[in-house]
Parts: structure tokens; sequence; C-alpha cells
């Protein structure tokens, strides 16, 4: 398997546009995390699916974030209208359940300027 | 608030040295995870605690999981310059119906030759 597979590696964009961030978890994952990282605030945790199934969105920070997951194979991130504030590394990560290990993408740095 | 601490937030030392940093939460955790990341990547998971008192051994890197299961430690034994990178736990707090793989924000320990 190739890991998890994010889309894309760096995302340029100006304040005020869509950014769609995407990811293919391993295959049979059930399942999948969006985490934000910044040096001030870590590794946050955004939302995860479970079986596809958004299941706590509680980290999502504001509207302008949103979440799909259409099938078992993909997942995407949407930010609409992005802000500088949004400027961070994204990481998709996907696991069998929680207490196993989650593996990571190489995430998606994004800036918005 | 953060549920993860982790400390010392930054470890700059010697090649040769030994060290340990620190997990800390006010909540139990039914499991304990650790990962490091560098530069570039995404986490990449280390060992899994699950037991309380737990002493696990990897190579040079010795982990503990309290005995409260609140608390977590890594300890490297005579660092290497390859053992540079961000430290970080994550783990599922125990109950409730949700389960988060929440992560500290990490100490970012720096070996120099």
């Amino acid at each position: 398997d190739a890991g998890v597979i994010q889309s894309p590696r760096h995302e340029v964009t100006e304040m005020g546009q869509e950014v769609t961030l995407r990811c293919k978890p391993i295959s049979g994952h059930d399942y999948l995390f969006w985490y934000r990282q910044t040096m001030m605030r870590g590794l946050e945790l955004l939302i995860y699916f479970n079986n596809n199934v958004p299941i706590d969105d509680s980290g999502m920070p504001e509207d302008r974030f949103s979440a799909k997951m259409p099938n078992a194979s993909f997942s995407t991130l949407k930010i609409q209208p992005s802000e500088p504030r949004d400027s961070a590394v994204y990481f998709c990560a996907s696991s069998w359940t929680t207490n196993t290990e989650a593996f990571f993408g190489q995430g998606t740095r994004l800036t918005v300027v | 608030t953060q549920l993860l601490e982790q400390s010392p937030q930054f470890l700059s030392i010697q090649e040769g040295e030994n060290l340990t940093v620190y997990c800390n939460s006010s909540s139990v955790f039914s499991s304990l995870q650790w990962y490091r990341q560098e530069p570039g990547e995404g986490p990449v998971l280390l060992v899994t605690v699950v037991t309380g008192g737990e002493v696990k051994k990897l190579k040079r890197l010795t982990f503990q999981f309290g005995d409260a299961r609140k608390d977590s430690s890594l300890h490297i034994t005579a660092a290497q310059t390859g053992d540079t990178g961000l430290y970080l736990c994550a783990g599922p707090p125990s109950g409730g119906s949700n389960y988060k793989l929440t992560f500290g924000k990490g100490t970012l320990l720096t070996v120099n030759p």
C-alpha cells in the first residue's frame, strides 16, 4: 500500500479564494482524521470520520471549513472563503481504530496571502 | 486548554547525553501513543502503551505509562543526531461516546553533533 496520500503538497492562494485539500486513506482503515498543525497550537484535530460518517467535527474552527467523505477511499477538506489565519500544514491520517496506530500523509502546506 | 501537556517544549542537547520528555494529563487515557515527526513529514508511530505502569523499550528509547494512565514519559539514552525531531504523545481519553485521537503540542528535540 502506498500509505495515506494527500494532495496538493503545497497550496498558495489569495484571501477569499476556495481551497480544497484531498486525502486518500489506507485501504481498509475505518477511521479518517483531519488535523491542522501550527507552531502556536500544535496538531489540532479538526474532524474525524468512522466508516465514512462524520463523528465529531467540534474541532472545525468555523463554518468556512467543511469536510466530506463520499466513499471509503476519498475525503476532502474545503475552506471557503480562505483567510490568512488559515495558513498551516493540514494532515490527513487513517487508522483501524482510535486505539491503533494512525498513519499520516505528508501533509498539505497551505499559505493564504 | 490542552488535554495533553508535554514538557519541555524545546530541548537542545549534545550527542551522547541522556534525556527525558514528559506527557501529562488530568484525564485518564485508555492508551497513549508516542510519535516522532521530522521536518516536512507527518508523524510516525514509535510505540503504544496500554497498561498502567507499563514500560516498553525500543533500542535506546524507553517509554513508561503512569500507573493511573494519566501520564507518560520517554527516556532516550545516549542521544544521536538522528533522534532529532518533534516528539508527540497522543491518545483517546477513556470513557465518553467519542474516541478522538488527541495530540499534545510536542517536544522539539535537537541533538547536536
